[in-house]
């Protein structure tokens, strides 16, 4: 099946600030990748998503390439604000599986 | 936009009694899943839900735990006799024939499952 690892949290910048989360896949399979975002009391919303090699996904500043040599998508963003507190959830799905599998989070508080 | 709801945003329980979850998935998705967050981890999958029958279940999903989808809007996760340890907050996600196979699920807000 599929798995997936990133960054510990939590993590916090001051606004503008640039911002990488790490996230690493294992996969059986060619899975597509996702960044889901959980802004506090709300629930799960896609953030950007990559169905392939070399796709960039992006989104509100946000972006993440599919790095298949270095089964990588980590998500960046240049200049992040404080509307930009969430937890990130990387997450792979797909690829022969229905389910999608998220990683543990990363807590993202930007500071004024 | 189509969106997936669910009922009730909050439920409070005892320990032992029977919960029902709802969810209405987007109207042509075909896929539907239930995943918990217990507060502060991880999203766990527990069951996905397929032309009427479970497609695939976790470890976490034990036979306390049921799907159905009674009726053509509807779909449903029962626990029969909760437990201390099925406070969470429950999601239900759906997705159509196409994003299903790239793994693209549709959320909703989610049920505040609290047993005491």
């Amino acid at each position: 099946g599929n798995s997936v690892t990133q960054m510990e949290g939590p993590v916090t910048l001051s606004e503008e600030a640039f911002l990488t989360i790490n996230c690493t896949y294992t996969a059986t399979g060619y899975p597509s990748l996702f960044w889901y975002v959980q802004y506090p009391g709300e629930g799960l919303q896609l953030l950007l998503k990559a169905t392939k090699a070399d796709d960039k996904g992006s989104n509100k500043g946000f972006e993440a390439t599919y790095r298949k040599e270095t089964t990588s998508f980590h998500l960046e963003k240049g200049s992040v604000q404080v509307s930009d507190s969430a937890v990130y959830f990387c997450a792979s799905g797909g690829g022969g599986y229905q389910k999608v599998t998220f990683g543990t989070g990363t807590k993202l508080q930007v500071i004024p | 936009e189509p969106e997936v709801t669910q009922t009730p945003s909050h439920q409070v329980t005892q320990m032992g009694q029977e919960v029902i979850l709802r969810c209405v998935p987007i109207s042509n998705h075909l896929y539907f899943y239930w995943y918990r967050q217990i507060l502060g981890q991880k999203v766990e999958f527990l069951v996905s839900f397929y032309n009427n029958e479970i497609s695939e279940k976790s470890e976490i999903f034990d036979d306390q735990f049921s799907v159905e989808r009674p009726d053509g809007s509807n779909f449903t996760l029962k626990i029969r006799s909760t437990k201390l340890e099925d406070s969470a907050m429950y999601f239900c996600a759906s997705s159509s024939t196409n994003l299903a196979g790239v793994g693209e699920l549709f959320f909703g807000e989610g049920s505040r499952l609290t047993v005491l």
